[in-house]
């Protein structure tokens, strides 16, 4: 089993759609929950980092983790063709110093 | 804003070459990561350093080796690059959160 899964998709959503982005990890040592978007042929821009369980909202996006199931999230409201990127997972434990990437979802948002 | 600035976009080389990928971040973090990133594959670790002077070998470091003669640079070498080593690479510097270049596409013919 991977440490951290992601569904590849590609995902297809019309504009304005509410976006769901999910990851599920098996170390539970993981602290730090972090979330990136990648354009083509750029590196990976951070969108959103957090290290509790509950939500975090930065504007149109919403990062969500759930510790006890393993489990992050990330929406996006009011979707955007601009939002049409690879977004990718990232987890952080502490101790291990490393930053375990999930493979990325990629996302197009239809006009 | 923080930095991560990787020294070129793209770039060709021919097989046997030994290559230099520069990068350097203006954040003063100690952490620097060198990644290859493949289609289906995802981030792949190659090499981190800690601190200038220390290196630790990730999960591909077959191929490459790094240097970190200051803080701020961490470059990565192809020591005889092969066509199999075409591929994006990203550099990236962590506090908790970590900064990524804009990439290398590097060609190898």
């Amino acid at each position: 089993q991977k440490e951290v899964e992601q569904d590849p998709g590609p995902l297809s959503v019309p504009e304005g759609a509410i976006v769901s982005l999910n990851c599920t990890y098996s170390n539970s040592a993981f602290q730090y929950f972090m979330w990136y978007r990648q354009y083509s042929r750029k590196g990976p821009e951070l969108l959103m980092y957090t290290y509790s369980s509950g939500n975090k909202e930065d504007g149109r996006f919403t990062a969500q983790v759930d510790k006890s199931s393993k489990y992050i999230s990330l929406f996006i409201r009011d979707s955007q063709p601009s939002d049409s990127a690879t977004y990718l997972c990232a987890m952080l434990e502490t101790s291990y110093d490393k930053v375990i990437f999930g493979p990325g979802t990629s996302l197009s948002v239809i006009p | 804003d923080v930095k991560v600035t990787q020294s070129s976009r793209y770039l060709v080389k021919r097989t046997g070459e030994k290559v230099f990928l520069e990068c350097v971040q203006d954040m003063d973090h100690e952490n620097m990561f060198w990644y290859r990133q493949d289609p289906g594959l995802g981030l792949r670790l190659i090499y981190f350093s800690y601190d200038v002077k220390m290196k630790e070998k990730g999960d591909i470091p077959e191929g490459y080796s790094v240097s970190r003669e200051k803080k701020e640079r961490f470059s990565l070498i192809l020591e005889s690059a092969s066509t199999n080593q075409t591929s994006m690479y990203l550099c990236a510097a962590r506090g908790t959160e970590a900064f990524f270049g804009q990439g290398t596409r590097l060609t190898v013919v």
